[in-house]
């Protein structure tokens, strides 16, 4: 597609139940990742994806957080047992590569919000 | 782990002024970008870096990759409202397993009033 597409836009949870996020990247971009931005908060990585491998998920807040990849493209953020203090915005990008000419593009984010 | 001091934390200026604003990092980058954050929207890239001591324009706007690659900055010339939004300075390093991701300053909010 034209740009990195997130669904769904904003997402209304009780305390307790599972939530999954979906982010379709840039056709052609390989790598992927998940940010969290917490009100007036600047970015906070969670996890990027190259490929279907993850090589870096450190940061990742809890073992609730899952994420996978399927087929180099869709990528699906999952929070079990979600709390109030996962709400947020949780952003989407790709990039063509992570080579250092490969800059990060955005979806406009799932905007979580836990009662 | 790595981070990113960006300043000054908000601005608030009159149209037609010049802004500045920089980030500076425990560790060395090899790659600096500036980004752009408009409410309810993802960021928006403004300009990318890839090189220490590049100066590079996008317009009203200008960054540089600081020397010793620690540090860069971002400009906007005679500002207009529009440029009102949230500025977040982000820095990609070489090597192991972070060599992807992009470690981000904490944004400046600006304010331009007309």
């Amino acid at each position: 597609g034209a740009g990195v597409s997130q669904s769904p836009s904003n997402k209304v949870t009780e305390k307790g139940k599972d939530v999954e996020l979906r982010c379709d990247p840039i056709s052609g971009h390989t790598a992927l990742y998940w940010y969290r931005q917490s009100l007036g908060q600047g970015l906070e990585f969670l996890i990027y994806f190259q490929g279907n491998s993850a090589p870096d998920k450190s940061g990742l807040p809890s073992d609730r957080f899952s994420a996978e990849r399927t087929g180099g493209s869709v990528s699906t953020l999952t929070i079990q047992r979600t709390q109030q203090e996962d709400s947020a915005v949780y952003l989407c990008a790709s990039s063509l590569g992570t080579a250092g000419r490969s800059p990060l593009h955005f979806g406009n984010g799932t905007r979580l919000t836990v009662t | 782990g790595q981070q990113l001091n960006q300043s000054p934390q908000s601005m608030f200026i009159q149209e037609g002024e010049d802004v500045s604003m920089n980030c500076t990092s425990s560790s060395i980058f090899n790659t600096w970008l500036w980004y752009k954050q408009d409410p309810g929207e993802g960021p928006v890239l403004l300009i990318a870096l890839y090189k220490a001591g590049e100066l590079t324009s996008n317009g009203r706007l200008t960054a540089q990759f600081g020397i010793t690659r620690k540090d860069s900055f971002l400009n906007i010339s005679a500002s207009i409202p529009s440029d009102v939004g949230i500025y977040f300075c982000a820095g990609r390093s070489r090597g192991g397993t972070s060599y992807g991701k992009l470690t981000f300053g904490q944004g400046t909010i600006l304010t331009v009033h007309p």
